[in-house]
């Protein structure tokens, strides 16, 4: 069965630091690969997506997330957070059709 | 503005009562979905519909019903029959065309405890 394995519940960092979630996914075939986002008292968003081309991807408020298919990854990152940046962040994963797994999501803390 | 809504956005209930949690877009999405999100466990695929009065199972579906007789709106109800009902419930809608690099967009939640 597919799965998505996202490496750290919980995250705190300071402003101005750089961040590096990572998420993996255990699915041999074609793949496409979302990062949505949560802040505090608001939906659910979609932050990037790839589906295909260029392996590094660029999302909205300057998050980038790099593809690597023989590592099975699918890492978020961002040269240098703010305090805004707090928020749940999940990796998720479709392989075909309707269906998109999530991972258990990611608790970022950032402290002003 | 179009968008998914979900109400109430709190829901208290007594233990045995069943529960029936709304969701409507008018994104003109033919697929929707209702996921369940604990601490620490990520969204849980409860139940999802391609088109109108067709759903399928997702990967906890025990204890949970759902209908889909419009387009627009595809209510979730928790039955007795679900043990551990108290949780945050997504609904989500998506582009109903095959390509699965559309993306989900998600309704506010509601948040139902059983007491």
């Amino acid at each position: 069965a597919q799965s998505v394995s996202q490496h750290n519940h919980h995250v705190i960092l300071s402003e101005a630091a750089s961040l590096e979630l990572g998420c993996n996914y255990s699915y041999g075939g074609t793949v496409n690969l979302f990062w949505y986002v949560q802040y505090p008292g608001q939906h659910l968003q979609l932050l990037l997506k790839y589906f295909s081309g260029d392996p590094l991807v660029k999302g909205i408020k300057g998050f980038e997330a790099e593809f690597i298919k023989s590592k099975f990854s699918f890492n978020l990152r961002k040269p240098s957070v703010q305090w805004s940046d707090t928020a749940e962040y999940f990796c998720a994963v479709n392989a075909g059709g309707f269906k998109t797994i999530f991972g258990a999501g990611t608790r970022l803390f950032v402290k002003a | 503005d179009g968008g998914i809504t979900q109400s109430p956005k709190y829901l208290f209930r007594k233990e045995g009562q069943n529960v029936t949690l709304s969701c409507e877009q008018n994104l003109n999405h033919d697929a929707m979905y209702w996921y369940r999100q604990d601490p620490g466990q990520g969204l849980r695929l409860i139940y999802y519909s391609q088109i109108v009065n067709d759903f399928q199972k997702g990967d906890i579906a025990e204890g949970y019903s759902v209908s889909r007789e419009k387009k627009e709106s595809f209510p979730l109800t928790v039955t007795s029959a679900q043990k551990n009902p108290t949780a945050f419930y997504l609904c989500a809608s998506k582009r109903g065309d095959k390509s699965s690099y559309n993306e989900q967009f998600f309704g506010p939640g509601t948040r139902l405890t059983v007491l």
